[in-house]
């Protein structure tokens, strides 16, 4: 199947700074990316969808100002956690769409927030 | 470490048709299971999920028991639709409390 790569896999930063995460397609396009959040023991939530060149999309209760989202080509998406601060510290996961019918996954990434 | 399994799409069945996608995993302790659909051109969306052993869980339809002796999370519908076509994912959440560990997805496809 068609591979996503998200990098980092692992992040730890200190307080009031902000982290980069990216999603990349590696043999597809994919104009379309989403973004998840995982609580401790909850399931994953959407946070987002990533249209390429066009504005994100946010769910209900996501701060746009605090989770900036690039999808600035058709292979790649970031997420952007500004000021981060431990309440942020998540796993966070990217999808792909792959012909508008089929998500591939990253791997995830876990950021701890100190 | 931890691993689901799923089996492989796509699935191709009639209206009203009888619907089992199998799921098996392997784990160590207890983890909670989960079945995540995703329709064509959505987000994942959660379907149903079951946190401890002989649980069921059920939605739309859909129904999923968990069953630790056989370590199956099998999902299962009566009667499908053709708006039940999407990619079914099973998961379950490893020891990390972050991370889901995913099945790679089963697309299923329903025939008017």
């Amino acid at each position: 199947g068609a591979v996503v790569s998200q990098h980092p896999s692992r992040v730890i930063c200190k307080s009031g700074t902000s982290v980069k995460i990216e999603c990349r397609s590696l043999d597809f396009q994919a104009t379309t990316m989403f973004w998840y959040r995982q609580f401790p023991k909850k399931s994953l939530m959407l946070m987002a969808t990533s249209n390429e060149g066009s504005k994100a999309t946010y769910e209900q209760g996501v701060e746009k100002d605090k989770f900036l989202i690039n999808h600035a080509s058709l292979t790649l998406s970031t997420l952007t956690v500004t000021s981060a601060h431990p309440e942020d510290s998540s796993f966070y996961i990217c999808s792909a769409l792959s012909g508008n019918t089929e998500a591939f996954f990253g791997q995830g990434t876990r950021l701890t927030v100190v | 470490g931890n691993s689901v399994t799923q089996m492989e799409g796509p699935v191709t069945l009639s209206e009203e048709a009888f619907l089992t996608i199998n799921c098996t995993y392997t784990a160590t302790g207890y983890p909670s299971l989960f079945w995540y659909v995703q329709y064509p051109g959505e987000g994942l969306q959660l379907l149903l999920k079951a946190t401890k052993a002989d649980d069921k869980g059920s939605n739309k339809g859909f129904e999923a028991t968990y069953r630790k002796e056989t370590t199956s999370f099998h999902l299962e519908k009566g009667s499908v639709q053709v708006s039940d076509s999407a990619v079914y994912f099973c998961a379950l959440d490893g020891d990390s409390n972050y991370q889901l560990i995913w099945g790679a997805g089963t697309k299923l496809i329903i025939k008017p």
